[in-house]
């Protein structure tokens, strides 16, 4: 089936410092999300994509649909305590109802 | 508008005792779905419903059935609970077609 590779696994950083995450898909897809989960929370979106190439923003939050249409990555500028958490991109290929997600990154964030 | 709203919150069962879990959401969507969250597994769906009345099975269907009473809710039941259960189940509504999905808070399950 089908299968999303997202790294890194773990990431732990300073404030204030940027970070970048990644998701690489075995097949193509049409749709990439990012969401981000707080402990003892559900996933909450942060970014949908729906076209190769696109770029798109949210405060802090950049995201990109890789021009492959196989990978997808987020980008967190000055990252702040509050960005602590885990997260998931998940992609879906042309036709289907069903989303694939990736395993997390866990973001740690040092003050 | 509370978005995706899941009941229980918490749940202890014995082996072998049945419960149904709840799910609501007020967002006109079509679609919705059940998953399962385990530790290092990341979220696998169980199932599914593109639209009401119509279910179709996930990635890890077994020991779970599902029922899609109206536009509006979609519940999960499990007949016979199994300690390989205990989980955090999600459900997440979404348009149909290549929307993004919603998700409610949770019902975290311990099966003993």
């Amino acid at each position: 089936g089908q299968q999303l590779n997202q790294s890194p696994q773990s990431m732990f950083i300073q404030e204030g410092e940027d970070v970048s995450m990644n998701c690489t898909s075995s097949s193509i897809f049409n749709t990439w999300l990012w969401y981000k989960q707080d402990p003892g929370e559900g996933p909450v979106l942060l970014i949908a994509l729906y076209k190769a190439g696109e770029l798109t923003s949210n405060g802090r939050l950049t995201a990109q649909f890789g021009i492959t249409r196989k990978d997808s990555f987020l980008n967190i500028s000055a990252s702040i305590p509050s960005d602590v958490g885990i997260y998931f991109c998940a992609g879906r290929s042309g036709g289907s109802e069903k989303l694939v997600f990736g395993k997390g990154t866990k973001l740690t964030v040092n003050p | 508008n509370a978005g995706v709203t899941q009941t229980p919150k918490f749940q202890v069962l014995k082996t072998g005792q049945s419960m149904t879990l709840q799910c609501a959401q007020d967002m006109n969507h079509n679609s919705m779905y059940w998953y399962r969250q385990d530790p290092g597994m990341g979220l696998r769906l169980i199932y599914y419903s593109a639209s009401e009345g119509t279910t179709d099975k996930g990635e890890v269907p077994n020991g779970y059935n599902v029922s899609r009473l109206n536009k509006r809710e979609f519940s999960l039941r499990l007949e016979s609970a199994a300690p390989s259960q205990t989980s955090v189940y999600f459900c997440a509504s979404g348009q149909v077609g290549p929307r993004a999905q919603y998700f409610g808070p949770g019902t975290r399950l311990l099966v003993l």
